[in-house]
Formats: C-alpha cells, structure tokens, sequence
C-alpha cells in the first residue's frame, strides 16, 4: 500500500542531544510537510518542500532544520533538543501545493529526558 | 490574525447525533478541511468543502458557511470508535493550512 511511513515511533533524547527524525513516503507526493504537535493543540506547521524547493516558516525555531534529499524521504533534525520539543511530530504529504488533501504518517513521539 | 475556534470538548451518546461547529477568520479562503485523530495517531482526512452548503459522506455530512465563516461536521449513528478529536483546518489564500485545536468528541454508552 502506498503510505506515509515515519522512524521511529517513539523516540528518547537527552537535553541539548541532536537528533534525527525521518519521514518516506511511497506516493511520489511533490510536497512534503513537517508539524510539531503538542497535547490538546493543533498541529504547528514548521517547514514544508514542494519538490525541493523549501519553505520555513517564520516562527519556526532556527533549532530546527530539515532536509530533503530525494522525492522520497525528508529529514526533520534538531540540533539542541529542549524540554519544550517533546511533541509529536507528524510528516504530511500532498500531491501538489493547492487544494490537496493532507496525507499523515503515524507521527514520532519525541520525549526529552 | 488568523484564527479558528472550535469547541474543546463534546460528549454524546452511542447512536445519537452530534455537531460539531467550526468558526474561523482568515487571510483569504480556499477550502475547509475536517480532519479525524485518535488519540496517539495521525490526523486522517475526513471532508473538504469550498462551496457553500452540505457534503455527505455516509455517517458523517459536513456543512459550509463562507459568508458567516462557518462550517460544522456532523455525525449521525455515532459508534464508539468515533470517540477521537475533529480537527478543522482551512485554506487560506496562500495554500497554507491553518488548524484548529481540535474537538475532543468522547462517546458514551
């Protein structure tokens, strides 16, 4: 089945530790999203590529980077990981950058000890 | 400021019917998004309306306002495994969505 796929699930950092969250996708969606979301809160848009061309948006922590090497797969990376990142964070794709619906991954938990 | 408000949390009972209303105030509009996520899982897409009046989708209709900036999701014949948040994002004139917190809708027996 064609899917959204995210590794891992569940992941646990040390505070200032960097770490690496990925996304793929089996779609060939041309854009791809990433969105921190904390309990009980919409999700928080933090970066999206259509193709690759990259987008960040303007309140997203510079703590925050993102990469996008092939259609494929895209990278959320944070370089100094705080208390307040522990979210879920959700990768997105779509097919195009208009009026496309959203497909979701399962979303990584990330926990920061 | 963009903005979308939607209740916190709604409690109905198993078979009934529930509404779940969306007002939202944004830079332009191109479409209304519903969007359903159980607890610990991804937002999966439910219904898209960009003109004014009803869509339905077997149990679940949702309903669009673009004058008042309104929209509602309903949900007939509830099952308890339609306990879960019910997100409404909209479009707007950049292609950007913009969520709602979310609607927690818990069900009872």
């Amino acid at each position: 089945d064609a899917m959204v796929i995210q590794n891992p699930r569940y992941q646990v950092t040390q505070f200032g530790k960097p770490v690496t969250l990925s996304c793929s996708q089996t779609l060939n969606h041309n854009v791809m999203y990433w969105y921190q979301q904390k309990s009980s809160q919409a999700p928080k848009l933090l970066f999206h590529y259509y193709d690759k061309d990259f987008n960040n948006e303007a309140d997203t922590p510079d703590n925050f980077q993102s990469r996008r090497p092939n259609t494929s797969f895209c990278f959320l990376d944070i370089r100094s990981p705080g208390l307040g990142d522990a979210a879920m964070y959700l990768c997105a794709t779509s097919r195009g950058q208009e009026v496309e619906e959203q497909y979701f991954g399962p979303g990584t938990r990330l926990t920061v000890t | 400021g963009q903005n979308i408000d939607q209740p916190t949390e709604m409690t109905a009972t198993e078979g009934a019917i529930v509404q779940i209303n969306c007002t939202y105030q944004t830079s332009g509009f191109n479409g209304l998004f519903w969007y359903q996520q159980h607890a610990g899982e991804a937002p999966t897409f439910l219904s898209y309306n960009v003109l004014d009046g009803l869509e339905e989708k077997g149990r679940f209709s949702s309903f669009l306002s673009r004058s008042k900036g309104y929209s509602y999701l309903l949900l007939k014949e509830l099952q308890m495994k339609d306990s879960a948040s019910y997100l409404c994002a909209v479009l707007d004139s950049n292609y950007q969505l913009i969520w709602g917190a979310g609607t927690k809708l818990i069900i009872k027996p």
